[in-house]
C-alpha cells in the first residue's frame, strides 16, 4: 500500500516561471491538503481539496497560487511567476473520507527558486 | 497567528533516558491533538495523537499528556534513542475541519 505519493522530490525554478507539484493520495483516501514549510519552521496550512472541490483555501496567498484535485489523476498545486520567497518545502497529505483523522504526510516537495 | 507552540526549541538528552517535550495551544475549540516526527529532508511522520476527551495515551516507548486546563501538550518518549534524534511538532485540530495547525517545532539531539 503506497504511501501519499509526491513529485518532483526536488523542483528548480528561475524567477517568473510556473512551478507545479503533483501529489497523488493514499488508496482510499478522497482528502487533499497542502501545506507549506520554510526553513527551521513548521508547516503553515495552504489548502483543502476533496474530488473536484475546494474545500478550505484560507491559507493560500491571494495572487499567483492555485490548487486543484480533479475526478482523475493526481492534486496540483501551482505556482506561477515564482519568486525567490516561494522557495520552501511543500508536504501534501491525504486522509480517509472521515476527515482528519489518519492524516498521512508525502515526503514533500522542495522549490528552489534561483 | 499559531495558535500552538513550543517552548524549547532544543532539547538534548543522554541514549537511555527519557525525554519530554512540550507544546502549548491556545485554542479551547481545538479537539483533536497530533504528534509528529520530522527528520532531515523527509515529511512529518505520525507518532502519536489524543483527542480532547482524554488526558494520556500510550504508545510504544511514548506517551502523551493533555492538560485542558492550561492548553498543555507533552510528549514523552522512554529510554531515547539516537534514531529519535529529530524535530519534533505538535499540532492540533479543531472539529475535524481538515485543518492542522503546527507550532515551529523542538529539535532533539540524542547524545550517545
Amino acid at each position: 500500500n503506497a504511501g501519499v505519493m509526491q513529485n518532483p522530490r526536488h523542483l528548480v525554478r528561475r524567477r517568473g516561471q510556473e512551478a507545479r507539484l503533483r501529489c497523488s493520495p493514499m488508496k482510499g483516501h478522497s482528502h487533499v491538503y497542502w501545506y507549506r514549510q520554510l526553513p527551521e519552521e513548521g508547516l503553515k496550512f495552504m489548502v483543502y481539496l476533496q474530488k473536484e472541490n475546494i474545500i478550505d483555501e484560507s491559507g493560500m496567498p491571494k495572487e499567483r497560487f492555485s490548487a486543484e484535485f480533479p475526478k482523475e489523476g493526481p492534486s496540483i498545486l501551482r505556482i506561477q511567476q515564482v519568486v525567490r520567497g516561494d522557495s520552501a518545502a511543500y508536504f501534501c497529505a491525504s486522509s480517509p473520507p472521515q476527515g482528519s483523522y489518519g492524516y498521512t504526510f508525502g515526503s514533500g516537495t522542495r522549490l528552489t527558486v534561483v | 497567528g499559531e495558535s500552538v507552540g513550543l517552548h524549547l526549541p532544543t532539547l538534548s538528552v543522554q541514549e537511555g533516558d527519557n525525554s519530554i517535550i512540550n507544546c502549548a495551544y491556545s485554542n479551547s475549540a481545538s479537539d483533536y491533538f497530533i504528534w509528529y516526527k520530522q527528520e532531515s529532508g523527509k515529511g512529518p511522520q505520525f507518532i502519536i495523537d489524543i483527542r480532547s476527551n482524554m488526558d494520556k495515551r500510550q504508545g510504544q516507548r511514548v506517551t502523551v499528556l493533555l492538560n485542558k486546563t492550561v492548553k498543555h501538550l507533552s510528549l514523552q518518549i522512554a529510554a531515547t534513542q539516537p534514531g529519535d534524534s529529530a524535530v519534533y511538532f505538535c499540532a492540533e485540530n479543531m472539529a475535524n475541519t481538515g485543518k492542522l495547525i503546527f507550532g515551529q517545532g523542538t529539535t532533539l539531539q540524542v547524545k550517545p
